[in-house]
This record gives structure tokens, C-alpha cells and sequence, in this order.
């Protein structure tokens, strides 16, 4: 069974420029999870979807915004980018809200 | 918010040495897991153990849930264990749930 995906693998991008971010998560997972990693630290919660529906959203401001489809895939929206979200983005999938995370292999954006 | 702390930071072995790994965490908690990240940001998991020992090959990891830590063991390391080493906590109150990472353990194993 395939993993979960990420696409893009790497982005650069201008400051106030728009990013779209796309996560599909393993077959028959209907959880989805985006993290944010900048360099030396552990990852950063953003948001869960469960069902379609936000179920959890972390301390990042609302230039920050995503959102799950009927297929179960995923999208993370960020907008007016600042050097500071230059970070490597992560997404996670779970069969149900609260059950072990798979990640994928991350997007790593780069903002000048 | 929950806290989680991993010890040490940095871990040098000669290959072929045993290691513990600790992480504390400062509240209840749904569920553990332990991940590995390779040095291309991948995420690998290892574990999911809100309690008890699991062993897995040369690795198994406890989780003592009463008293707010667990361990990762690795025995007779290889150059290919080194990396980043986290531990994260699942926390879900009411409509809320989230996973929250640790500051990781860099794992350095030299032949």
C-alpha cells in the first residue's frame, strides 16, 4: 500500500506570495494532520481534520488555513508568506482521530 | 499546553554500544509514539506505545504512563540508527486533539 504523499517535494516562494500545500493520506485513513518542522526543532501542530471537519488547530496565526475533501485528501493554505514559515511542512494520516500517525516525506518551502 | 521533554540532547555511541533514550511529559496522555527522522526529514515511526514494552529487532521502547515518562532502548547500534530521534504525545480534550513533539535527541553513531 502506498504511504502517505506530499506534493510538491520543495517550493520557493516571495514574501506575500500565496502557498498551497497537498497531502493524500494512506487508503482508507479518513484523519489528516499538518505539522510545521523548522530547522532544529521538533515539529509544530497546525491543524487535524477528521471527517472533513477541523478537529484541532495550534498557535499559528490565520494566514494559516486548510481544509480535508470528500476523498479524504487534504490541503494547507498559507497566505501573505514571511521568511519566517521557511520550514520544512509536514502531513499525517490516521485510520481514526487519535490512532498512531503515518507522515509523509514533507514539503520543504523556502521563502526569500 | 502540554510539555515534553526528551533527554539528552545530543547522544555520541561507538557502534556496537547500548543507549536509553527519556522522554518526560508534564500530563496525561492519549497515546505515545516514538519516531525516527532520517536526514532527508522523513519521519519514520517506531513505536506507539501509550503503555507498557514493546520490542522491535534491536530497539523496544516502555512507557510508564503513571508516571509521565517512557524510554527508548537501542541495543548494538549501527552508523545507520544515527539521526533524530522524537518523541511525541497525543492529547485530545473535548473537540481538540493534537500531537506534540519533543525537541528530539541527535543520535551520532560512529564506526
Amino acid at each position: 500500500d502506498a504511504g502517505v504523499t506530499q506534493s510538491p517535494t520543495h517550493l520557493i516562494k516571495t514574501r506575500g506570495q500565496h502557498v498551497t500545500l497537498r497531502c493524500s493520506p494512506i487508503s482508507g485513513h479518513k484523519s489528516v494532520s499538518w505539522y510545521q518542522q523548522v530547522l532544529g526543532q521538533g515539529p509544530q501542530f497546525i491543524f487535524q481534520y477528521y471527517e472533513k471537519e477541523e478537529r484541532g488547530r495550534g498557535n499559528f496565526p490565520d494566514r494559516f488555513s486548510a481544509r480535508q475533501f470528500p476523498n479524504y485528501s487534504s490541503e494547507l493554505n498559507v497566505n501573505a508568506l514571511l521568511l519566517g514559515d521557511s520550514a520544512l511542512y509536514l502531513c499525517a494520516s490516521s485510520p481514526l482521530q487519535g490512532y498512531e500517525q503515518y507522515f509523509g516525506p514533507g514539503t520543504r518551502l523556502t521563502v526569500t | 499546553g502540554i510539555q515534553v521533554e526528551q533527554s539528552p540532547p545530543d547522544l555520541i555511541l561507538q557502534e556496537g554500544a547500548n543507549s536509553t533514550l527519556r522522554c518526560n511529559f508534564s500530563d496525561s496522555v492519549n497515546n505515545l509514539q516514538w519516531f525516527h527522522q532520517n536526514p532527508w526529514g522523513q519521519l519514520i515511526n517506531l513505536f506507539y506505545i501509550p503503555s507498557g514494552t514493546k520490542q522491535n529487532g534491536r530497539l523496544s521502547a516502555t512507557t510508564v504512563a503513571t508516571e509521565r515518562y517512557s524510554l527508548l532502548y537501542i541495543s548494538s547500534s549501527q552508523t545507520t540508527d544515527s539521526g533524530v530521534y522524537f518523541c511525541a504525545v497525543f492529547t485530545h480534550t473535548g473537540a481538540n486533539s493534537k500531537l506534540t513533539f519533543g525537541k528530539g535527541i541527535t543520535l551520532s553513531v560512529r564506526p
